[in-house]
């Protein structure tokens, strides 16, 4: 069964704007970490966070964890056309070296 | 370096038939897994290895077998295909044998067709 659950499922906003996709799950984790795929392709990794960091920084990705809500969030500033991709959350069952679960997505469309 | 590499990238099969989907990494990756994506499920585990002759299951292991006899390989075998297991499927490394705790390179995926 799915470990985390994404929120929204679509997010539809213009270029320049601020998207901000968030991310639930269930057991307490180790790790998280969000993962980007563009249509057709395989998934590419944006960014870790360990379960004793509250904010992470990459470039225009910055990304909260909140281990007593069970949550994350994922903001991407000033949005680009590009950036035009599904967006998925994956994090660990709870202990150290076991599989990646991933959550359904969020579908993020940028307009210019 | 060519990363994970898979193949075939498309493949239409009849129910009742096998194949081998290939995945290759030249990275030195520990860890490798299999998953299948499916419209609205996210990306579900199949089968996941921390080494040389060590595999387990994942999520949704039924009709599904793999084995890992190098570090570079790891093949997926449908033993008898079914409709459903129409799906994408996306082969995965990454370092060590935590595959939580250190970021996962993927394959371009296999896009299966069973009819």
């Amino acid at each position: 069964s799915q470990q985390g659950e994404e929120d929204p499922q679509a997010l539809s906003i213009q270029e320049g704007e601020n998207a901000t996709m968030n991310c639930s799950y269930k057991t307490s984790i180790n790790n998280l970490q969000w993962y980007r795929q563009n249509s057709g392709r395989g998934l590419v990794h944006l960014i870790l966070i360990r379960s004793n960091e509250r904010e992470k920084h990459s470039g225009r990705l910055r990304v909260t964890l909140d281990t007593s809500k069970k949550s994350s969030s994922l903001l991407i500033t000033a949005s680009r056309a590009a950036d035009t991709a599904s967006y998925f959350c994956a994090t660990d069952a709870g202990q150290a070296g076991t599989a990646l679960i991933f959550g359904k997505g969020t579908t993020l469309s940028v307009s210019s | 370096n060519a990363g994970v590499t898979q193949t075939p990238k498309f493949q239409v099969l009849k129910t009742g038939q096998s194949m081998t989907l290939q995945c290759a990494q030249d990275m030195n990756h520990e860890y490798m897994s299999w998953y299948r994506q499916d419209p609205g499920m996210g990306l579900r585990l199949i089968h996941y290895s921390v080494g040389a002759g060590i595999t387990d299951q994942g999520e949704v292991p039924n009709g599904y077998n793999v084995s890992r006899s190098t570090t570079e390989d790891f093949p997926l075998r449908l033993l008898s295909a079914a409709p459903s297991q129409t799906s994408v499927y996306f082969c995965a490394s990454s370092y060590f044998s935590g595959g939580a705790d250190y970021e996962q390179y993927f394959g371009p995926g296999t896009r299966l067709t069973v009819t």
